[in-house]
């Protein structure tokens, strides 16, 4: 079945250092993919999506790039701030299906 | 601005309780999801509805039982509460088949004692 695997976490980094958030997926076709972002006491909100092959997603300074032939979609920024301290989670929505698939979620700090 | 409203933002029930979390959305969608949300495990749909009256299991529906009897309105039932559901219980809602994205609820964090 379909499955989303992200780097263990938890990451912690200075501000200004950059970030990369690793998530290779398991799915069969073209899937499309997201990363979504869950600060503290709230739910989760998306923060990017690619739907098709070599797309890439970017908001807030965050990017990734649908890559197929690594089946990843690795998580991005140059320059963190403190206010990025949050859990990140990568999903995937098989063609077709309605429903997300997450991993397991990658908590990130950042020290000032 | 698009809303998923969660009845509860924290809960404590007994062992044996059949307990009830609501959720309503504002958008007019025709999808609503229920996930469960435990750390290291991310987060595992565990009912999701795509029109009034409509639902279909998810990875984890042993235990709940789902109800949407109105377009905005997706309920989320456990029958007999066990600690072991113990957990975040996250709602979210989506319109059709495009991928705009999924708008969450702030999550209810159920304790059962």
């Amino acid at each position: 079945g379909d499955s989303v695997t992200q780097m263990e976490g938890p990451v912690t980094l200075s501000e200004e250092a950059f970030l990369t958030i690793n998530c290779t997926y398991t799915a069969t076709g073209y899937p499309s993919l997201f990363w979504y972002v869950q600060y503290p006491g709230e739910g989760l909100q998306l923060l990017l999506k690619a739907t098709k092959a070599d797309d890439k997603g970017s908001n807030k300074g965050f990017e990734a790039t649908y890559r197929k032939e690594t089946t990843s979609f690795h998580l991005e920024k140059g320059s963190v701030q403190v206010s990025d301290s949050a859990v990140y989670f990568c999903a995937l929505r098989s063609q077709g299906a309605q429903k997300l698939v997450f991993g397991q979620g990658t908590r990130l700090t950042i020290n000032p | 601005d698009v809303k998923v409203t969660q009845s509860s933002r924290y809960l404590v029930k007994r062992t044996g309780e059949k307990v009830f979390l609501e959720c309503v959305q504002d958008m007019d969608h025709e999808n609503m999801f229920w996930y469960r949300q435990d750390p290291g495990l991310g987060l595992r749909l565990i009912y999701f509805s795509y029109d009034v009256k409509m639902k279909e299991k998810g990875d984890i529906p042993e235990g709940y039982s789902v109800s949407r009897e109105k377009k905005e309105r997706f309920s989320l039932i456990l029958e007999s509460a066990s600690t072991n559901q113990t957990s975040m219980y996250l709602c979210a809602s989506k319109v059709g088949v495009r991928d705009y994205g999924y708008t969450f609820g702030s999550g209810t964090r159920l304790t059962v004692v």
